[in-house]
């Protein structure tokens, strides 16, 4: 069965700080892989997708992500964090059959210090 | 944009009462979902459909039923609710363009207590 592991539950940084937050995967075919974040009291913001070619995406906000299909990771990166960007930040797998549901990870909660 | 609107975004029923959590998107997507939200365990699906009456169970359908009459409105039915159900519930909704997965868009929660 397909399943996501984000191993960081909560993670702090500095204001201006890079940032990765990390995200395994575990499927058997090709992935369709995405970058959730959700703001407090609001429902999840799409921040980036990968689907096939360029394994280097980029999203909304300033977020990139790499795919690296030999470590079963999508590590989600920025180069400078805004207070703004506290929030808590889900990875999800994509299983393509029927309905095409999405497995999320358990999601790590991001706190920035100014 | 896509809108997805959840009824409402906080409820409190009794115990033993029949829930009815409503969402609605007007984009005109295939698939919606419902999913609850925990801290420490992400969110779960709950229950999916790909079509006008039809339904799937998700990883945890158990308490829990679904309705879609029309392919805009997806409801959520707790048939009698329980003290482990208060949790933010989560719908959501997709195109279905050929074999791909496409980004589900989401609305803004429910976040419900039961007393």
């Amino acid at each position: 069965a397909q399943s996501v592991t984000q191993p960081d539950i909560h993670i702090t940084v500095s204001e201006g700080a890079s940032l990765e937050l990390r995200c395994n995967y575990s499927y058997g075919a090709t992935p369709y892989l995405f970058w959730y974040v959700q703001s407090p009291g609001q429902g999840l913001q799409l921040l980036l997708k990968y689907f096939s070619g360029d394994t280097l995406v980029q999203g909304i906000k300033g977020f990139e992500a790499e795919f690296k299909r030999s470590q079963s990771s999508f590590n989600l990166r920025k180069p400078s964090v805004h207070w703004s960007d506290a929030a808590e930040y889900f990875c999800a797998v994509g299983v393509p059959l029927g309905a095409q549901k999405l497995v999320f990870g358990q999601g790590t909660r991001l706190t920035i210090n100014p | 944009d896509v809108k997805v609107t959840q009824s409402s975004r906080y409820l409190v029923k009794r115990t033993g009462e029949k829930v009815f959590l409503e969402c609605v998107q007007d984009m005109d997507h295939e698939n919606m979902f419902w999913y609850r939200q925990d801290p420490g365990l992400g969110l779960r699906l709950i229950y999916f459909s790909y079509d006008v009456k039809m339904k799937e169970k998700g990883d945890i359908p158990e308490g829990y039923s679904v309705s879609r009459e029309k392919k805009e409105r997806f409801s959520l039915i707790l048939e009698s609710a329980s003290t482990n159900q208060t949790s933010m519930y989560l719908c959501a909704s997709s195109p279905r363009l050929g074999g791909q997965n496409q980004p589900q868009h989401f609305g803004d929660g429910t976040r419900l207590s039961i007393l």
